[in-house]
């Protein structure tokens, strides 16, 4: 079955930029996104189509994507960024969808 | 703002049903797909299931096929996800989330519940 890779944890000082990669076959041809989920809260939208940011969501948090890796980079990490962070996207025939395994972001 | 609560969570033994609601307000349900997708404890995000707009098109994951149905009432504005079959393995929160689109494939789920709790135990 279709599966997405993401690094089991990133730990990065505050001010400084964390980047976690998603690997996927299909993501050469399919949209990622990726959410943020704090400690005990539902899943927060951060990036959808790749790179598009949603309202509210602050400029430090950008996304884009080549070949079969998308990234989300944040730029100048804050301790409240730290959390778990999950890449989104669909199989290849487009009508499932398939979640990252997350990866632990800390701002220390 | 939109608005998705989740409800009908609770403890059910092995080999059971239960019937999950998720109640929208803030958009136009009926014209938007829906996702629910679940988290065990302690684990990643797991998408489960997709419904289009109108009800004419649902999707599956491998692990809930065959034993998890979705469907939507428009007039109520509400989700609904029956579960039969329940094992152990189905213990999770489980969250309704709002299609951003009203096209006949998943896209990225852009406004989540915060979760109802299903404890499958004997």
């Amino acid at each position: 079955s279709y599966e997405l890779t993401q690094p089991p944890s990133v730990s990065v000082s505050p001010g400084q930029t964390a980047r976690i990669t998603c690997s996927g076959d299909a993501l050469s041809k399919k949209f990622a996104c990726w959410y943020q989920q704090k400690s005990g809260q539902a899943p927060l939208l951060v990036i959808y189509e790749d790179s598009e940011r949603p309202s509210g969501i602050p400029e430090r948090f950008s996304g884009s994507s080549s070949g079969t890796m998308a990234t989300l980079t944040i730029s100048g990490a804050q301790v409240d960024d730290e959390g778990d962070y999950y890449c989104y996207s669909t199989d290849r025939r487009g009508n499932q969808g398939i979640f990252g395994p997350g990866t632990k972001v800390t701002v220390l | 703002q939109v608005r998705l609560v989740e409800s009908g969570g609770g403890v059910v033994q092995p080999g059971g049903s239960l019937r999950l609601s998720c109640a929208s307000s803030g958009f136009d349900f009926s014209i938007y797909g829906m996702h629910w997708v679940r988290q065990a404890p302690g684990k990643g995000l797991e998408w489960m299931t997709f419904i289009r707009y109108d009800g004419s098109r649902k999707y599956y994951g491998d692990s809930v096929k065959g034993r998890f149905t979705v469907s939507k009432d428009n007039s109520e504005n509400t989700l609904y996800l029956q579960m039969n079959s329940l094992t152990t393995e189905d213990t999770a929160v489980y969250y309704c989330a709002k299609d951003p689109g009203f096209g006949e494939f998943p896209g990225s789920p852009d406004y989540w519940g915060q979760g109802t709790l299903v404890t499958v135990s004997s």
